[in-house]
């Protein structure tokens, strides 16, 4: 059981709006900055969204990330088949002295 | 960006070690953490370690330390994690993955670049 929450799943049909949730506590989410990854079936992770709402060149704009206390949020709008994929948060947490992930969120486009 | 090769596949005992390598190509090396994260067959990404080459500092996740060991050699920009006293249990992927700015702190940093992952199966 991660220390960070994701819901397991979610999922939209395409051009709807998404959100995945990460919760966590004072010691990591409430006073570190927040990134997001995101693994397609079969490959190495991909930086999504770093320092909690910046997006790495190359990364749509339909992609955005927040934070607010100890829970951080992804948002994906105007959902695409190729977004199908597992999404996981991520921050360092100061009392483990270590990085954290989240438990991980599969996207299903319906 | 860097691009991060790691070694191949490996199938070892229980008990063996393993020793993961992770080369660096087209940007610095000696100044960003390479950290290194494992994923279980269908289960989530774990954080085991991380080292700064320039610095040869390290930091391990409490579940890994004494089993653990992160090095880097600066010379050929390659960075290697090495598990001991395996059991099935440590049957993932291995992930390379490079910090986003060089720091010595980890906060506010990112993994910016990954390698392709090395799968390690641990069976008799």
């Amino acid at each position: 059981q991660s220390v960070l929450t994701q819901p397991p799943s979610a999922s939209g049909t395409p051009g709807q709006r998404v959100t995945i949730s990460c919760s966590g506590s004072s010691s990591n989410i409430g006073s570190n900055t927040v990134n997001w990854y995101q693994q397609l079936p079969g490959t190495a992770p991909k930086l999504l969204i770093y320092n909690t709402n910046q997006r790495p060149s190359g990364v749509p704009d339909r992609f955005s990330g927040s934070k607010s206390g100890t829970s951080a949020s992804l948002a994906i709008g105007g959902l695409q088949s190729e977004d199908e994929a597992d999404y996981y948060c991520a921050t360092w947490d100061d009392s483990l002295n270590g990085w954290l992930f989240g438990g991980g969120t599969k996207l299903t486009v319906l | 960006q860097v691009q991060l090769v790691q070694s191949g596949a490996e199938v070892k005992k229980p008990g063996s070690s393993v020793k993961v390598s992770c080369k660096a190509s087209g940007a610095t090396f000696s100044s960003y953490t390479i950290t290194w994260v494992r994923q279980a067959p269908g289960q989530a990404l774990e954080w085991m370690g991380d080292i700064i080459p320039i610095f040869g500092s390290t930091k391990s996740a409490q579940k890994f330390q004494g089993r653990v060991t992160i090095s880097a050699d600066i010379s050929t920009s390659t960075a290697y994690m090495q598990l001991t006293s395996l059991t099935s249990e440590d049957t993932a992927v291995y992930y390379c993955a490079q910090h986003g700015v060089p720091s010595a702190t980890p906060r506010g940093n990112w993994f910016d670049s990954w390698g392709q992952g090395t799968l390690v199966t641990v069976s008799s």
